[in-house]
């Protein structure tokens, strides 16, 4: 099974700021990694996916996320924070390629306030 | 573009009470979960179909039971609800095996037992 772990569980940043959550997955398999986005009382979005083209992901809403097999990572930024981007935001990892079974393994999440 | 409908949206039990929760897709897919979420806990695995007529547990299936007997259905049951049940619920879909394609969410469905 895989693990992920997104550091923060609350992150704070100005409106105009870098955005920068982080996420660390353990995976003996190369394996497929998403970012979600969850609005208050909605469902989860999916905000981008890395499926082993491009290392660098860009995905809706300006934001994007570089895949680093060296150091299992998967972190989601932004240049510019606007206040719509306040949310909750997961990391998921499948399992390894070659897996029959489609299960995501989901972070415990990251809030994102976005102060004025 | 329905693509995952949960229904109900918000339903309060009395515990002991029984209830159903249906997820419905449009997509095709044969992969379906339910979730659970649960403040800082992220999102756990109640149970999950590879097809039609297959299910099979997750991380917490205790209490909890489903059904997959039309591709296009996943119902999840709570046979005696307990307040431990209080969570909102997250049914999704996938098309391919090794999560490459993915999840497709529901709304939810945001569940109270009192």
């Amino acid at each position: 099974a895989q693990s992920v772990t997104q550091l923060g569980s609350h992150v704070s940043v100005s409106e105009g700021a870098l955005v920068l959550l982080r996420c660390n997955y353990s995976s003996s398999v190369p394996p497929y990694l998403f970012w979600y986005v969850q609005y208050p009382n909605q469902g989860l979005q999916l905000l981008l996916k890395y499926t082993s083209a491009a290392t660098l992901v860009k995905g809706i809403n300006g934001f994007e996320a570089e895949f680093k097999k060296s150091e299992t990572s998967f972190h989601l930024t932004k240049p510019s924070a606007h206040m719509s981007d306040a949310a909750e935001y997961f990391c998921a990892v499948s399992d390894g390629r070659g897996s029959t079974l489609g299960r995501l393994y989901f972070g415990r999440g990251t809030q994102l306030t976005v102060w004025p | 573009n329905a693509g995952v409908t949960q229904t109900p949206k918000f339903r309060v039990l009395k515990t002991g009470q029984s209830m159903t929760l249906l997820c419905a897709q449009d997509m095709n897919h044969e992969y379906m979960y339910w979730y659970r979420q649960d403040p800082g806990m992220g999102l756990r695995l109640i149970h999950y179909s590879v097809g039609e007529g297959t299910t099979a547990k997750g991380e917490v299936p205790d209490g909890y039971n489903v059904s997959r007997l039309k591709k296009q259905n996943f119902l999840l049951g709570l046979e005696s609800a307990a307040p431990s049940q209080t969570s909102v619920y997250f049914c999704a879909s996938s098309s391919a095996g090794g999560g490459e394609g993915g999840y497709t969410f529901g709304s939810g469905t945001r569940l109270t037992v009192v």
